[in-house]
């Protein structure tokens, strides 16, 4: 079975400040994937970053990058010079590899950017 | 269309009355994945497609759960005899068939049983 943490029900950042949201998770699958989805008032998950467990580098896009630590199950986003629009929930998920698994989710952190 | 597509966006049903949930994935995509989201909650996996065939529906909380994809196209997820606890919202995604692909999902159904 997959388990995914969240310890930060919620988070309030200043506007450009750089922002960590944690994530522990626990499987005993070798092969795994770990997601990043940004939930806004709207309601729709919009994804933001994926880790492979085998790659060597963390992964990054754009603003987002994740912390990976293999040993530690630990996954935290990490998001640079924030912006008012960054403000929604956001929730870490896994899913078994290879193939298309379900994803299993964390509770998720509420953030806001105060201006 | 562009993204994930589901109808309606909300509704309101009285105990008792069955209701069904229509979720339009993304063109080619051939997983589609339904999950439920209770108020302050993660999403919770209910049941998955690849194409038309039902591969997993571990997640139906009851018998009253049902979902189909009859065409590998377009879903359904029925709810009959609806009850307050399955007041959530239902959220729709689809992905590629690759292990590095994200889900891409829609902007749910919000059902509210009264």
């Amino acid at each position: 079975a997959q388990k995914i943490t969240q310890t930060q029900p919620g988070m309030f950042v200043q506007e450009k400040e750089a922002v960590t949201l944690d994530c522990t998770y626990d499987t005993s699958d070798q092969s795994y994937g770990l997601f990043w989805y940004k939930q806004p008032s709207s309601g729709e998950m919009i994804f933001l970053i994926y880790q492979g467990s085998y790659d060597e580098q963390n992964a990054t896009e754009g603003r987002y990058s994740l912390n990976f630590q293999k040993a530690r199950k630990s996954a935290n986003l990490v998001i640079s010079a924030s912006q008012l629009g960054d403000s929604a929930m956001y929730f870490c998920a896994m899913r078994k590899n290879p193939g298309n698994e379900k994803l299993t989710f964390g509770t998720g952190t509420r953030l806001t950017i105060i201006p | 269309g562009a993204g994930v597509s589901q109808s309606p966006r909300y509704k309101v049903a009285k105990r008792g009355q069955d209701v069904a949930l229509r979720c339009d994935p993304i063109s080619g995509h051939v997983s589609l994945f339904w999950y439920q989201q209770a108020l302050g909650q993660g999403p919770e996996f209910l049941t998955y497609f690849q194409n038309e065939a039902q591969l997993d529906k571990s997640g139906l909380p009851s018998d009253r759960f049902f979902a189909e994809r009859p065409e590998g196209s377009v879903s359904t997820l029925k709810i009959q005899r609806t009850q307050q606890e399955d007041s959530a919202v239902y959220l729709c995604a689809s992905s590629l068939e690759t292990s590095r692909s994200e889900a891409f999902f829609g902007q749910g159904t919000r059902l509210t049983v009264v």
